[in-house]
């Protein structure tokens, strides 16, 4: 049972490039998220999705775009890489509603230069 | 918006000393969740509270729901070194999100 897979697990990017951090779930969750780790900030909502074809911002959206075309899989894609991103980067999900635990991929973690 | 406070920051500890985590909400929640982030790991859920004065136990762990469901705390008896990382609490209020305190790191000296 793998649960919430997240790829890659580092990452060097140079300012102004983009890619795409790539998180699936085999375990039939409708809830997606993404949050970013920081020091001093706790976890921060970037993007979720509550099914496929379904998204919508969280705290700190801004440079982030995500797409849920499948229940499994929700990537999350940095456009053009700023220093700013440099950070943490946790792919979860749930079942169904806000009630229910949530699982957590094992981090990505981002350093852009 | 929905913020939800927690303290201390950091704290260190003498193994065998009690350890406590606060959490405060702007807000009233409907649930609290608490996990745990073992150093370079990622957070894992421990417990969640949902009724107002709801107190729960895991061995050594006690959480406790305040009254008007604003506040969560989570107490550690007699510390052990396997207790170190960074507790978070985290408020859901409405259907879909959770907003997570920026957490307390634990630190232990054996």
């Amino acid at each position: 049972n793998a649960g919430v897979t997240q790829t890659p697990k580092f990452q060097v990017l140079k300012t102004g490039q983009s890619m795409t951090l790539q998180c699936a779930q085999d375990m039939n969750h409708e809830y997606m998220s993404w949050y970013r780790q920081d020091p001093g900030m706790g976890l921060r909502l970037i993007h979720y999705s509550v099914g496929a074809g379904i998204t919508d911002q969280g705290e700190v959206p801004n440079g982030y775009n995500v797409s849920r075309s499948t229940t499994e899989d929700f990537p999350l894609r940095l456009l053009s890489a700023a220093p700013s991103q440099t950070s943490v980067y946790f792919c979860a999900s749930r079942q169904g509603g806000s009630g229910n635990t949530i699982y957590f991929g094992e981090g990505s973690w981002l350093t852009v230069v | 918006g929905q913020q939800v406070m927690q303290i201390p920051q950091y704290q260190h500890v003498q193994e065998g000393e009690d350890f406590t985590t606060y959490c405060n909400s702007s807000t009233t929640l409907s649930n609290i969740q608490w996990y745990k982030q073992r150093p370079g790991g990622h957070p894992v859920f421990l417990i969640q509270l949902v009724k107002s004065g709801e107190v729960k136990k895991q061995k050594r762990l006690t959480f406790q729901f305040g009254e008007a469901k604003k506040n969560s705390s989570l107490h550690i008896t007699a510390t052990q070194t396997t207790d170190v990382g960074t507790y978070f609490c985290a408020g859901i209020q409405g259907a879909q999100k959770l907003v997570f305190g920026q957490g307390t790191r634990l630190t232990i000296n054996p």
